[in-house]
């Protein structure tokens, strides 16, 4: 089964600072990847997802940008960072062969801007 | 628009009650059903799925939920609940395509008392 590996798990950054979260994927290949940010009684929201490598599709505007420089590996990123970017950070994946396509989460990183 | 609705943001129980926690969706068309998990420090995790047949599915620890399509609405239920079953509980929609991405419900946080 596939193994998420999230890093870092907790970072704390100035605003206006760089921002790159890494997410690789064990187990698995060619996965769909995921993106999202969970915040409190809001539920994940989606930021961006996946279909290979170079692809990418954004789900909402916003500060930031992401990566799939590899088949397994998917970074998140912002050039400067700002307050409201603070946020707990999900990487997730599904295989795309096979049915059904639930979805595999890591561990996340807590981002708080300051 | 698609969306999730979950009706209890904070359920508080004592041990050995009965447990039913409400999910109600807005999708245009076959949908595939999850709810997913995530106790105190733990990845978020898959507690059940419908994709398609008998209407009451069971997953793990005890938890079942079932789809009812003319409400549109997954609603997830124990029998009588543990103080291990604390954790916030997810609800989810995909769309049957297979590869569609998945949307979340704002969760609800299940606090179980000895």
């Amino acid at each position: 089964s596939q193994t998420i590996h999230q890093w870092p798990a907790t970072l704390v950054q100035p605003v206006g600072s760089p921002l790159s979260l890494e997410c690789t994927v064990e187990g698995t290949s060619n996965p769909n990847l995921y993106w999202y940010r969970q915040a409190a009684g809001r539920g994940l929201q989606l930021l961006f997802y996946s279909v290979g490598i170079g692809q990418i599709s954004s789900e909402v505007p916003q500060n930031l940008s992401a990566s799939r420089p590899q088949d397994r590996q998917f970074i998140l990123s912002s050039k400067k960072l700002l307050l409201s970017d603070s946020g707990f950070y999900l990487c997730a994946c599904h295989r795309t062969s096979g049915y059904p396509y639930e979805q595999y989460f890591g561990p996340g990183t807590r981002l708080t801007v300051t | 628009a698609q969306s999730v609705s979950q009706h209890n943001h904070h359920v508080i129980l004592s041990e050995a009650a009965s447990l039913e926690l409400g999910c109600n969706y807005s999708y245009g068309g076959t949908v595939n059903l999850f709810w997913y998990v995530q106790y105190p420090g733990q990845h978020l995790q898959l507690l059940l799925k419908y994709f398609s047949g008998d209407p009451l599915v069971k997953g793990i620890k005890g938890f079942e939920a079932e789809f009812i399509k003319s409400k549109f609405s997954f609603n997830l239920r124990k029998p009588s609940v543990q103080w291990s079953d604390t954790a916030e509980y997810f609800c989810a929609v995909q769309g049957s395509g297979g590869y569609n991405k998945l949307i979340f419900g704002a969760g609800t946080r299940l606090a179980v008392h000895p």
